[in-house]
């Protein structure tokens, strides 16, 4: 089975600029999970996805949006971007909310 | 205070040694995780636990709910562990993570 795969994988962007980010779960897991990492902050939630409904966000700005598919892809989008953006996007796929995550390697936004 | 502590902030061992990490936290819980991040980024979830013990091959994970308080093991470690071991636990309707382990093995 394919792993779960995050396209683009290292993107850069100048201030004020939006960004979507992509994510592919493992073919038969229904939940998504987004997460942001930064040397500062280290891990932080960023939204949770089952069945095309957002069931969790974490302490995000509204900049800061999602959505899933019907075919369970996630997408995230951060409009306006600023420089404490930059950071480690990681998407998690699970069967079902809650269970066993599998992390994908993760976009490298740079935002200059 | 953070949620979520992790002890030590690093640790250096030599192959062969046994290890603890420990991850205490302030928040109920549904359950822990411990993951796995080796340099380049890349996570592995080793653990997902809501009470007692569990072991896979060389690691082992425990939990006490009263104490709110979780190990992870590594037992005759090896150079390949060197990562950084990441405590994270599901609180209500968020993920909240400790600031993790930095753990270098040494041949």
């Amino acid at each position: 089975k394919a792993g779960v795969t995050q396209t683009p994988r290292y993107l850069i962007k100048t201030r004020g600029q939006q960004v979507t980010l992509s994510c592919s779960p493992i073919s038969g897991h229904r939940s998504v999970s987004w997460y942001q990492q930064t040397p500062g902050q280290g891990l932080q939630f960023l939204f949770e996805y089952f069945s095309e409904t957002q069931r969790n966000k974490g302490n995000f700005p509204g900049r800061f949006s999602g959505r899933q598919f019907s075919n369970s892809r996630s997408e995230m989008n951060v409009s306006t971007l600023e420089l404490g953006d930059s950071a480690l996007y990681l998407c998690a796929s699970s069967l079902n909310p809650r269970d066993t995550q599998y992390f994908g390697p993760g976009t490298r936004l740079t935002v200059l | 205070k953070n949620e979520v502590e992790q002890s030590p902030q690093n640790l250096t061992a030599q192959e062969g040694e046994f290890i603890t990490i420990n991850c205490s936290y302030s928040v109920g819980i549904s359950a822990l995780h411990w993951l796995q991040q080796h340099p380049g980024g890349g996570i592995v979830s080793l653990f997902m636990l809501s009470s007692g013990k569990k072991k896979h091959g060389r690691l082992i994970a425990t939990i006490n709910i009263q104490e709110k308080h979780s190990s992870l093991h590594i037992t005759a470690s090896h150079p390949r562990d060197s990562a950084v071991y990441i405590c994270a636990v599901w609180n209500n309707n968020d993920m909240r993570f400790g600031a993790g382990t930095r753990l270098t093995v040494k041949p």
